[in-house]
């Protein structure tokens, strides 16, 4: 596609239920990486996949968080049992290549997820 | 912890005036810095960068100046027009982590008519 895609655009759940958020990168770009935004806060770094593998999984708060792609292109990122802190916006970026150093992403629109 | 600052939360600007934002950070492994725009419900968009081999990147009405003994690099927006209102988050990254890029808060900048 023209841009990187990620639906649902807002998801509203119960404590404790689980969540899938898809990304569908742009056409071509090998690098995806996942960020959230919570309220008043940066963008935070969860994980980065090059293809379908992650090297770095460092950024994921807990292990109620996995995130996973493939076909080198599709990627899901699962909350399980979901708590109040995990509402933020669940951003999804790709690069055409990984470590390249000029470090421009494309960013989608977001995920806005709000757990009460 | 925050490696990447911008102790401005928000800045509001005249027309026509120059719009400054600053961050500060705390790696001195980082050497590449980048601006990101964001309009509400939108991503953020790429918007300039620049090298630690510089210290001074500019394309049209942005620049962005990097003083690495200070850790801290800034954005000058000059003239400021209402279209350029928006969050402005600072990033950084270290050679062979391109792709971690570590985000500052963001400013929000208001550019009054």
């Amino acid at each position: 596609g023209a841009g990187v895609s990620q639906s649902p655009s807002n998801k509203v759940t119960e404590k404790g239920k689980d969540v899938e958020l898809r990304c569908d990168p742009i056409s071509g770009h090998t690098a995806l990486y996942w960020y959230r935004q919570s309220l008043g806060q940066g963008l935070e770094f969860l994980i980065y996949f090059q293809g379908n593998s992650a090297p770095d999984k460092s950024g994921l708060p807990s292990d109620r968080f996995s995130a996973e792609r493939t076909g080198g292109s599709v990627s899901t990122l699962t909350i399980q049992r979901t708590q109040q802190e995990d509402s933020a916006v669940y951003l999804c970026a790709s690069s055409l290549l990984a470590g390249d150093n000029t470090g421009e992403l494309f960013f989608g629109e977001g995920s806005r997820l709000t757990v009460l | 912890d925050q490696q990447v600052k911008q102790n401005s939360p928000s800045l509001s600007v005249q027309e026509g005036r120059i719009s400054i934002l600053n961050c500060d950070y705390t790696n001195s492994m980082f050497d590449y810095f980048l601006w990101y725009k964001k309009y509400p419900a939108e991503g953020p968009t790429f918007l300039i960068s620049i090298s630690s081999i510089k210290d001074k990147n500019e394309d049209g009405r942005f620049t962005v100046f990097l003083n690495k003994s200070a850790k801290h690099l800034s954005l000058h927006i000059v003239p400021s027009q209402p279209g350029d209102s928006a969050v402005y988050f600072c990033a950084a990254s270290a050679l062979g982590s391109g792709y971690a890029l570590n985000f500052g808060k963001g400013t929000s900048l208001l550019v009054t008519p």
